[in-house]
């Protein structure tokens, strides 16, 4: 079956630090990848996605590139501010209309 | 403008009673799904319809009954409640096929807080 592994949390960082979240995958096929943020008590936003391999996602000082060779989609932002502070699930689809396969999810703490 | 939206926002019940969650869209899009997230925070599907016909259908308890009474609409109904139902559940919608190919984003609505006591 398909799975995504993603870093356990919480993730504490100061301000201005660099984050990475790691996130691995297991398909069958060819997925394309996401990674959804959770701010406290809202619900999930799209990030960012990449349907292919080598392509790479960005949205908010947020990147990520799609590692077919590895099966991996790192989350990476070079400074983060307290704003950032939310859970990231990374996740993936086979399929259009398919079901998103998500990670457990990393919760990432910024500190003024 | 809302574009995924679900009523109501936090529901507690007790055992044993039997409560509906609804969720509309208005983005015009062809599929809607729910979800699970449990209190670690793992997201799982339960259900998808696509232009009103129940298309994925996980390992649901069949207390749980989705309807689909048109394309824009995707309610949950929840018989029986237990403990283990207390979750948040997410409501989410997609369209499969657009102008320039297949569409692979879901959005997804603020979700429904359960607490069965």
């Amino acid at each position: 079956g398909n799975s995504v592994t993603q870093m356990e949390g919480p993730v504490t960082l100061s301000e201005e630090a660099f984050l990475t979240i790691n996130c691995t995958y297991t398909a069958t096929g060819y997925p394309s990848l996401f990674w959804y943020v959770q701010y406290p008590g809202e619900g999930l936003q799209l990030l960012l996605k990449a349907t292919k391999a080598d392509d790479k996602g960005s949205n908010k000082g947020f990147e990520a590139t799609y590692r077919k060779e590895t099966t991996s989609f790192h989350l990476e932002k070079g400074s983060v501010q307290v704003s950032d502070s939310a859970v990231y699930f990374c996740a993936l689809i086979i399929a259009a209309g398919n079901k998103l396969t998500f990670g457990g999810g990393t919760r990432v703490l910024v500190k003024p | 403008d809302t574009a995924v939206s679900q009523t109501p926002k936090y529901l507690v019940t007790q055992m044993g009673n039997d409560k509906s969650i609804k969720c509309e869209q208005n983005l015009g899009h062809d599929t809607m799904y729910w979800y699970k997230q449990d209190s670690k925070k793992f997201l799982k599907i339960m259900f998808s319809y696509n232009n009103k016909e129940l298309i994925i259908n996980e390992t649901v308890p069949n207390r749980f009954s989705p309807k689909s009474p048109d394309k824009a609409h995707l309610n949950l109904h929840i018989n029986s409640l237990e403990l283990g139902d207390s979750a948040v559940y997410f409501c989410a919608s997609s369209q499969v096929y657009l102008a320039g190919g297949l569409s692979y984003e879901q959005y997804f609505g603020p979700g429904t807080r359960l607490t069965v006591t």
